[in-house]
């Protein structure tokens, strides 16, 4: 089955380090992947997306490249901010527009 | 945002109580989900339904109850034969299928469920 595996947290960085955070899936066909991020006490928000092979979706300074080859979809961002501490999701949506998420990776950035 | 509104965002329950959680959207979509997550676990889907007066099970239906009489309504019973039921219940939306494929679920801000 479908499924997506994202590296354990947390995830702790200074101001303006480079963010990487990894994720790979497994599944039949072609998947779409997207990134959430959570805020503490509020629900997911979609941060970026990515509906075919080589394709790279980009959103507020984060960006993922879809690779087929390596079936993975890494989060990156070139320079963090304090108020992008959050839970960030990694998740695959496979037929019938059914979402299988990873497990989240906490991001904690000091000043 | 999806125009998503759950409530309420705290809920407590007695034990071998039932309880509905709401969720209410104003966008139109035809398709609704519900979640649950639990600590270190991601989301796990509960219910989802495509049109109104139709919805299947998810991964983890059993103890829960929804329904799907209005478009812009998709509430979550969850009832006493689901046995460990505290938890942060997410409901989503998202364009149908036959319309819109591959279209990113959006989601409320979710209720916290806690047993007395």
């Amino acid at each position: 089955g479908n499924s997506v595996t994202q590296m354990e947290g947390p995830v702790t960085l200074s101001e303006e380090a480079f963010l990487t955070i990894n994720c790979t899936y497994t599944a039949t066909g072609y998947p779409s992947l997207f990134w959430y991020v959570q805020y503490p006490g509020e629900g997911l928000q979609l941060l970026l997306k990515a509906t075919k092979a080589d394709d790279k979706g980009s959103n507020k300074g984060f960006e993922a490249t879809y690779r087929k080859e390596t079936t993975s979809f890494h989060l990156e961002k070139g320079s963090v901010q304090v108020s992008d501490s959050a839970v960030y999701f990694c998740a695959l949506m496979g037929g019938f527009q059914k979402l299988v998420f990873g497990t989240g990776t906490r991001l904690l950035v000091s000043p | 945002d999806g125009g998503i509104t759950q409530s309420p965002k705290y809920l407590f329950r007695k034990e071998g109580q039932n309880v509905t959680l709401s969720c209410e959207q104003n966008l139109n979509h035809d398709a609704m989900y519900w979640y649950r997550q639990d600590p270190g676990q991601g989301l796990r889907l509960i219910y989802y339904s495509q049109i109104v007066n139709d919805f299947q099970k998810g991964d983890i239906a059993e103890g829960y109850s929804v329904s799907r009489e209005k478009k812009e309504s998709f509430p979550l019973t969850v009832t006493s034969a689901q046995k460990n039921p505290t938890a942060f219940y997410l409901c989503a939306n998202s364009l149908n299928i036959g319309r819109a494929f591959n279209q990113p679920q959006h989601f409320g801000d979710g209720t916290r469920l806690s047993i007395l």
